[in-house]
């Protein structure tokens, strides 16, 4: 079946714009992740939702950040004013959340890279 | 959160056992340990768990150490394909804040042809 998607695969940006990326996460799946990958680094927790539960934003590094899930299914985060450190690429993951262990599946990334 | 350590990189040869290490000396009663992969420009892919016993799946094999305080993960015969960094990380059963995995930098493992 389908996996996680992301859009774009890259984008470019000078720095003060915002930006939103897009995860479609696998159907049926009710957990949703987002992590950041800047360059050399592993990877760093963004933020959670689960369901209709309040999701959890205790990875999102400024008030710039923020991300929404409508629905329950597709997720954007959007990155307002962005600055040069934000360039990384930016990965979702979705997870069945059956058990505490489950697998989280991820999508390709976001490349993006702000001028 | 309990942390682990693996090496920074390892090499192998394409049709070779590869076996990856990871320490975790601080690990609990209910940390399950997990391995994923990140190929080139890609999502990381799960890989394995396990908790105490050995695991194998069609991937990989995981081998515990019988005090937990370090892991295996074995690639029987490797190809190709398996170049990438594969990272190990701890999962608490209990619950809180485990449904998030946390990421070391992880072992790149390079495979010659």
């Amino acid at each position: 079946g389908a996996g996680v998607s992301q859009s774009p695969s890259n984008k470019v940006t000078e720095k003060g714009k915002d930006v939103e990326l897009r995860c479609d996460p696998i159907s049926g799946h009710t957990a949703l992740y987002w992590y950041r990958q800047s360059l050399g680094q592993g990877l760093e927790f963004l933020i959670y939702f689960q369901g209709n539960s309040a999701p959890d934003k205790s990875g999102l590094p400024s008030d710039r950040f923020s991300a929404e899930r409508t629905g329950g299914s597709v997720s954007t985060l959007t990155i307002q004013r962005t600055q040069q450190e934000d360039s990384a690429v930016y990965l979702c993951a979705s997870s069945s959340l059956r058990g505490l262990q489950e697998t989280q599946y991820f999508g390709p990334g976001t490349r993006l890279l702000v001028l | 959160d309990a942390k682990t350590t693996q090496p920074n990189s390892m090499e192998s040869n394409e049709e070779e056992p590869v076996h990856l290490p990871c320490n975790h000396s601080t690990i609990s009663g209910t940390d399950y340990i997990h391995w994923y992969r990140q190929l080139p420009s890609q999502g990381p892919e799960y890989v394995i768990h396990g908790l105490t016993s050995n695991v194998n799946n069609r991937m990989a094999s995981l081998a515990i150490a019988e005090d937990r305080k370090s892991s295996t993960l074995i690639l029987h015969r490797a190809t190709l394909r398996d170049a990438a960094v594969y990272y190990c990380i701890l999962r608490d059963e209990r619950g809180g804040s485990n449904y998030k995995l946390t990421f070391g930098k992880g072992t790149l493992l390079t495979v010659n042809p």
